[in-house]
């Protein structure tokens, strides 16, 4: 079974902090994704990553950045956290081969204060 | 305009109900369709892909029509288990996954 697991499931950080968000999945998948999920907008691809040390910007980059030195690690950082990234955060993970399913770990509640 | 379209809902339903929620896209060039399951406070889950000879798995049906860029997906004899936020998603990707989601269509399905 595959598991994707997330570092926190709820997080509250202040304006300014600098936040690590974790995500570790267990069945070698080549793809690794991070999605912010807000009310009425759905799910939003934030960055995504196809291989180690590789990185692609999704549709809403602006205010992270993200980390892959392992295969099964993928990190999120808010460099400077603002009210506005306070929300869902959702990372998945998924196969080159075989399926365009993607697993999605539990997510992280972050409210930025 | 959105990407991917979706009517909010909220559908409230009787057991043993027909319901049938529609997705439009925008982008011609989308390749794969799927239809997540989200449960209240939990992740998306692959419900099922989305063919464009259109495919059935038990209760559910999904269609596809590319000249229209519009999906549905049908559940007959609705459960309360299949209370939940159904996503429609849209791959704009043909040699990876660069996922668009909609927003999502509520479902309660009362007893």
């Amino acid at each position: 079974d595959v598991k994707v697991t997330q570092s926190s499931r709820y997080l509250v950080k202040r304006t300014g902090e600098k936040v690590f968000l974790e995500c570790v999945q267990d069945m070698d998948h080549e793809n690794m994704f991070w999605y912010r999920q807000d009310p009425g907008l759905g799910l939003r691809l934030i960055y995504f990553s196809y291989d180690v040390k590789m990185k692609e910007k999704g549709d809403i980059p602006e205010g992270y950045s993200v980390s892959r030195e392992k295969k099964e690690r993928f990190s999120l950082i808010l460099e400077s956290a603002s009210t506005n990234q306070t929300s869902m955060y959702l990372c998945a993970s998924s196969p080159v081969e075989g399926t365009d399913t993607q697993y999605f770990g539990p997510g992280t509640r972050l409210t930025v204060l | 305009r959105k990407e991917v379209e979706q009517d909010p809902g909220p559908f409230n339903v009787p057991e043993g109900a027909t319901v049938a929620f529609n997705c439009t896209y925008s982008n011609s060039a989308s390749q794969s369709f799927f239809w997540y399951r989200q449960d209240c406070r939990k992740e998306p889950k692959l419900l099922m892909s989305v063919y464009s000879s259109g495919n059935e798995d038990g209760r559910f049906t999904a269609q596809l029509n590319r000249a229209s860029q519009y999906i549905s997906l049908l559940i007959r004899d609705s459960k309360l288990s299949d209370s939940a936020t159904y996503l429609c998603v849209v791959n704009r990707d043909n040699y990876g996954q660069n996922f668009v989601f909609g927003p999502g269509t509520r479902l309660s399905v009362l007893p």
